[in-house]
């Protein structure tokens, strides 16, 4: 079975450092993962994917992540953090007979504070 | 776009009592599903349904049912409420399970209590 850890359930940043965020999977085969960014009362929304094309992928709002097998990590980067960045973040997995990621295992999700 | 809309938003319930969560989406999307959201451990998939009459267990589906008699609709019962069962739900859907461009789309949750 497919997995992933989050390594941190809570990082805290000050506006305009970089934004580190980690991720490993667990996969018997080539897997593809995702993030998601869920803000305060509503639901998640994707951040970018992972499928095998391009090891970096670049998703919205200024974030990106590198799938590195050799690690098995995917962890989420952003140069320079904003205030309007603080949310929670979850790593996921997909179920590989549902191609498109809509069958997904999540993290635990990591909090992310944006101090000023 | 209305998106994904669950309701009600908030719901507080008695031990034994029955309820059912909406969820219903105008995308015409294929895939429905229900996720719950417990601290420190994520989403967890509880059922889902690849289309219209079918449906399918996920990592949680004990004390729930589900059914999907239309695309749009897909609500979730819950048959004699747990505290166990208190989380914060999530419907999401796609437009399909085998597309390779089809990312899940979210509702905003249901937040429900048993005491």
């Amino acid at each position: 079975a497919q997995s992933v850890t989050q390594l941190g359930s809570h990082v805290s940043v000050s506006e305009g450092a970089l934004v580190l965020l980690r991720c490993n999977y667990s996969s018997s085969v080539p897997p593809y993962l995702f993030w998601y960014v869920q803000y305060p009362n509503q639901g998640l929304q994707l951040l970018l994917k992972y499928t095998s094309a391009a090891t970096l992928v670049k998703g919205i709002n200024g974030f990106e992540a590198e799938f590195k097998k050799s690690e098995t990590s995917f962890h989420l980067t952003k140069p320079s953090a904003h205030m309007s960045d603080a949310a929670e973040y979850f790593c996921a997995v997909s179920d590989l007979t549902f191609t498109s990621g809509s069958r997904l295992t999540f993290g635990e999700g990591t909090q992310l504070t944006v101090n000023p | 776009n209305a998106g994904v809309t669950q309701t009600p938003k908030f719901q507080v319930l008695k031990t034994g009592q029955s309820m059912t969560l909406q969820c219903a989406q105008d995308m015409n999307h294929e895939y429905m599903s229900w996720y719950r959201q417990d601290p420190g451990m994520g989403l967890r998939l509880i059922h889902y349904s690849v289309g219209a009459g079918i449906t399918d267990q996920g990592e949680v589906p004990n004390g729930y049912n589900v059914s999907r008699s239309t695309t749009e609709d897909f609500p979730l019962r819950l048959l004699s409420a747990a505290p166990s069962q208190t989380s914060v739900y999530f419907c999401a859907s796609s437009y399909s399970p085998s597309s390779y461009n089809s990312p899940l789309h979210f509702g905003n949750g249901t937040r429900l209590t048993v005491t």
